[in-house]
C-alpha cells in the first residue's frame, strides 16, 4: 500500500499569515494526488486535485504542487473561514489513502 | 445537482450486520464508479471500498477485505455496503463519495460526498 504521510498534523496561525502543509508518499504517485478541507461535523470538500489543478469555486489563494512523492498545499493568505483539517489522498492505484490530516487552528 | 442521500446507519453488536445505502441523483448513475469513505469518530479518513460504474469491479480497504460487499442497483441509482462481522473499530460515519476521474486514472479524486451514516458498534 502506498503510505501517505503530512506534515505538520496540527499548526496555529493568524488570519493574513501564508502557510505551507506538506504531504510524502511512500512511492512515486505521479500527480494523483488531492487536497480536502474538512471542517467540524461536515463532509470533506475537494480543494485541489491532480496535485496542481484548483477545484471550481475554490479561492485562488490555495494552490497545489508537487509530483512523484512530494506535495504542498500553499494557503497565501489565511482567512477565518480556513481554519478546518486538511487532507491529502492519493488516487495511482488501489488501496486509496490519505494522509493522516492536518488541523489548523486559529492562533 | 448531485445529491448523495446515505441511509442504514445505527448501533449493531460486534459480529452483527449492517447494510448502507447511498441514493443517488443528478447525474447517470451508472456511467461512473462510486466509492465508500470513512472516518472514526475524532479520527482521519479512511477509503473503504468503490465498484466501477457496470459493478463489474470491486475493490477494498485491507482492513474491511471479507468483511464487506461493495454492490450496486443501477435502475435504482443506489449503491451498498453490506458490513459483516462488524467489529467496535468498524465504528464510524461512513460517507458515499462520487470519485471524477482525471488523467490516465479510474479513481481521480472524491468530487461529491454525502453528508454520512453513522455506525455504532458495540456491545
Amino acid at each position: 500500500d502506498i503510505q501517505m504521510t503530512q506534515s505538520p498534523s496540527s499548526l496555529s496561525a493568524s488570519v493574513g499569515d501564508r502557510l505551507t502543509i506538506t504531504c510524502r508518499a511512500s512511492q512515486s504517485i505521479s500527480t494523483y494526488l488531492n487536497w480536502y478541507q474538512q471542517k467540524p461535523g461536515k463532509a470533506p470538500k475537494l480543494l485541489i486535485y491532480a496535485a496542481s489543478s484548483l477545484e471550481g469555486g475554490v479561492p485562488s489563494r490555495f494552490s497545489g504542487s508537487g509530483s512523484g512523492t512530494d506535495f504542498t498545499l500553499t494557503i497565501s493568505s489565511l482567512q477565518p473561514e480556513d481554519f478546518a483539517t486538511y487532507y491529502c489522498q492519493q488516487s495511482l492505484r488501489t488501496p486509496i489513502t490519505f494522509g493522516q490530516g492536518t488541523r489548523l487552528e486559529i492562533k | 445537482e448531485v445529491q448523495l442521500l446515505e441511509s442504514g446507519g445505527g448501533w449493531v453488536q460486534p459480529g452483527g450486520s449492517l447494510r448502507l445505502s447511498c441514493a443517488a441523483s443528478g447525474f447517470t448513475f451508472s456511467s461512473y464508479a462510486m466509492s465508500w469513505v470513512r472516518q472514526s469518530p475524532g479520527k482521519g479518513l479512511e477509503w473503504v471500498s468503490a465498484i466501477s460504474g457496470s459493478g463489474g469491479a470491486t475493490y477494498y480497504a485491507d482492513s474491511v477485505k471479507g468483511r464487506f460487499t461493495i454492490s450496486r442497483d443501477n435502475s435504482k441509482n443506489t449503491l451498498y455496503l453490506q458490513m459483516n462481522s462488524l467489529r467496535a473499530e468498524d465504528t464510524a460515519v461512513y460517507y458515499c463519495t462520487k470519485p471524477r476521474p482525471y488523467g490516465t486514472g479510474w479513481y481521480g479524486c472524491d468530487h461529491y460526498w454525502g453528508q454520512g451514516t453513522l455506525v455504532t458498534v458495540s456491545s
